[in-house]
């Protein structure tokens, strides 16, 4: 099976400019996570997706928004770009069985610079 | 927020020796899983233990977990220069499926 894809790798933006990040889960999986990963504040969550629907939001403005398509693919935009939005942004797919989640496998992520 | 802390920040070896890390936690857990990452690159999983778990082997790795004390911890025995890397703890904490809450990392140096 292919592995969780991540389009674009590197993105550079200025200031005030939006920008959108596309994820493709493992196929057959269901739920997608967002999290941002700097040196400062670490790993952290922004939301995730399950059938479209989000369940679960981190503590994140609302410049940061997602959604998910059908096929489970997710994009995630961020809007008014700030320079503490460089990061690398990572996707993750996992399968929800019996309720539980399990095991989430992330992708190479999307590197992201604002100027 | 991150849930919690790891322990050492970084820890530097020689081949062959093993590697402990230790990672502590806040609230009650569903699971905790074990990643690690290469230069900034994505996460590639490890390990997942659940709550009523207290011991896991896979491979070299050996994961332990007290929910008593909160804290668990990874062992990679034998270590090569390939297992350098950044090694992250997360956790599904109770009441918050999906979303995972990392620890800060450790950084292990594996030299020849």
């Amino acid at each position: 099976k292919a592995g969780v894809t991540q389009t674009p790798r590197y993105l550079i933006k200025t200031r005030g400019q939006q920008v959108t990040l596309s994820c493709s889960p493992i196929s057959g999986h269901r739920s997608v996570s967002w999290y941002q990963q700097t040196p400062g504040q670490g790993l952290q969550f922004l939301f995730e997706y399950f059938s479209e629907t989000q369940r679960n939001k981190g503590n994140f403005p609302g410049r940061f928004s997602g959604r998910q398509f059908s096929n489970s693919r997710s994009e995630m935009n961020v809007s008014t770009l700030e320079l503490g939005d460089s990061a690398l942004y990572l996707c993750a797919s996992s399968l929800i069985t019996a309720g539980y989640q399990e095991t989430q496998y992330f992708g190479p992520g999307t590197r992201l610079l604002v100027l | 927020s991150q849930q919690g802390e790891e322990d050492p920040q970084a820890l530097s070896i020689q081949e062959g020796e093993n590697a402990t890390m230790n990672c502590s936690y806040k609230t009650s857990i569903n699971n905790l899983q074990w990643y690690r990452q290469n230069s900034g690159r994505g996460l590639v999983h490890l390990i997942l233990i659940r709550s009523n778990e207290r011991e896991k082997h896979s491979g070299r790795l050996r994961v332990t977990l007290d929910t008593s004390k909160k804290s668990s911890s990874l062992l990679i025995t034998a270590s090569r220069a390939a297992d350098t890397a950044s090694y992250f703890c997360a956790t599904e904490n109770t009441g918050t499926a999906s979303k995972l809450t990392f620890g800060t990392g450790t950084r292990l140096q594996v030299t020849l």
